[in-house]
């Protein structure tokens, strides 16, 4: 079974402070991404890798900014956090054939 | 763009009865659906997926039949239990967004089980 590891679990930030969320995966996988999720609204993609040191944007790209420093490592940079922000961030992997993503348990985000 | 709908945001059953999900697509490419659950406080999982056309695929006892003629993916169960209770995503790729492994997701339908 893949594994994805996010941290934190949970945080609490203020308005236009700065926020990290860290994804790790061990699986080898190729791909990476960021989703949001809000009530009402499902999962959206908010940036994904396919390469070490490349990103692109997803569907709602706008106020995060995304790293990927090697394989295994896929963060999400909230630069300037603000209320809209405040969600649950779900980071996944898959393979290059995509035939299946592999999620983390979710950072739940309250910016306040 | 693409687009999924699911049209209930919460459906509640008494164990033993039957379910259907509804999912419907729209894309002017060959479609791959998928269905996925996510339990509460855990991470969504794949639960079924299918690019065939009027081929039901099965797991777990959920079962579905991708519809291209009417641009469905509904997920069927005839016995639902407890333990189904959890938020259920649609979800779709094409040929052209597989290639970078984007899926496309329906906003959700809770299911809710009771005794």
């Amino acid at each position: 079974e893949a594994a994805v590891t996010q941290s934190p679990r949970s945080k609490v930030a203020v308005t236009g402070g700065k926020v990290t969320l860290s994804c790790h995966q061990t699986n080898n996988h190729d791909y990476m991404y960021w989703y949001r999720q809000d009530t009402g609204h499902g999962l959206r993609l908010i940036h994904y890798s396919y390469v070490a040191d490349s990103t692109e944007k997803g569907d709602i790209p706008d106020g995060y900014k995304a790293s990927r420093p090697s394989q295994e490592n896929f963060s999400l940079i909230l630069e300037l956090a603000s209320l809209s922000q405040t969600a649950v961030y779900f980071c996944a992997s898959s393979d290059q054939q995509n035939e299946r993503l592999f999620f983390g348990h979710g950072t739940k985000l309250s910016v306040l | 763009g693409d687009s999924v709908t699911q049209t209930e945001g919460l459906v509640t059953l008494t164990k033993g009865l039957p379910v259907m999900l509804n999912c419907t697509y729209q894309t002017t490419y060959s479609p791959f659906l998928f269905w996925y659950v996510q339990h509460l406080n855990e991470a969504p999982k794949l639960l079924l997926k299918s690019s065939t056309d009027n081929k039901r695929t099965e797991h777990q006892g959920f079962y579905a039949t991708l519809h291209k003629s009417s641009s469905s993916f509904h997920l069927q169960k005839s016995s639902v239990q407890l333990s189904d209770s959890a938020l259920y995503f649609c979800a779709l790729s094409t040929l052209w967004t597989q290639v970078v492994g984007q899926l496309t997701f329906g906003r959700g339908t809770r299911l809710q089980v009771y005794a």
